[in-house]
């Protein structure tokens, strides 16, 4: 089985400093994973993947992620947030071996992002 | 433009009736997924389609069903047997490749609401 955590329910950041959500995954073979984020009352947009090669992915908006296998993380960063970068975001694995559920995605709970002006 | 439409945004439903969820895609895709999304539980697969006229149980199908009679179409209906239906609903689709490794992309969205 499969599964996710982000073990922040918020997090608080102010305009210009970094930010980082963590995201750590559970899964019996080797992952791909995901990242989204959720405006109030909208969908979820994508912003990156992990599939294969380089650590570090770079997606949209300026966002990036690091893949650690040897902690099973995924945490996201940007190195200067923006009041616009506040609202909720989650993250998402699937699981390469699941051969009897192809595609679908185990997500975390979310983290809600404010960034303060 | 291609992508995912949901209808209706806002949706009011009495206790004892069914409603159906609309979701449209015009991105080819294959694989279709209804998710439902509650405060503080990020989002919960209640049922998917992976090609037409095949669907299967998420973690949380039971007061819904589905249907799959069109590549493009994937309605969800709330039945009345659903205990708690009030949430945000969700619907997504991914192309079908071998590789296994494509983003699901998502609809705006229906807020359905028991009164």
């Amino acid at each position: 089985a499969q599964s996710v955590a982000q073990p922040e329910d918020q997090v608080n950041v102010a305009e210009g400093n970094p930010l980082t959500v963590k995201c750590t995954y559970s899964v019996s073979g080797n992952p791909y994973l995901f990242w989204y984020v959720q405006y109030p009352n909208r969908g979820l947009q994508f912003l990156l993947k992990y599939i294969t090669g380089d650590n570090l992915v770079k997606g949209s908006y300026g966002f990036e992620a690091e893949f650690n296998k040897s902690q099973s993380s995924f945490h996201l960063k940007k190195p200067s947030a923006l009041v616009s970068d506040s609202a909720l975001y989650f993250c998402a694995v699937r699981d390469i071996g699941a051969t009897d559920s192809w595609g679908k995605l185990q997500f975390g709970a979310g983290t809600q992002v404010v960034v303060t002006p | 433009d291609g992508g995912i439409t949901q209808s209706p945004k806002y949706l009011f439903r009495k206790e004892g009736q069914n409603v159906t969820l609309s979701c449209e895609q015009n991105l080819n895709h294959d694989a279709m997924y209804w998710y439902r999304q509650d405060p503080g539980q990020g989002l919960r697969l209640i049922y998917y389609s992976q090609i037409v006229n095949d669907f299967q149980k998420g973690d949380i199908a039971e007061g819904y069903s589905v249907s799959r009679e069109k590549k493009e179409s994937f309605p969800l209906t709330v039945t009345s047997a659903q205990k708690n239906p009030t949430a945000f609903y969700l619907c997504a689709s991914t192309p079908r490749t071998s590789g296994n490794d494509n983003e699901q992309f998502f609809g705006p969205g229906t807020r359905l609401t028991v009164l």
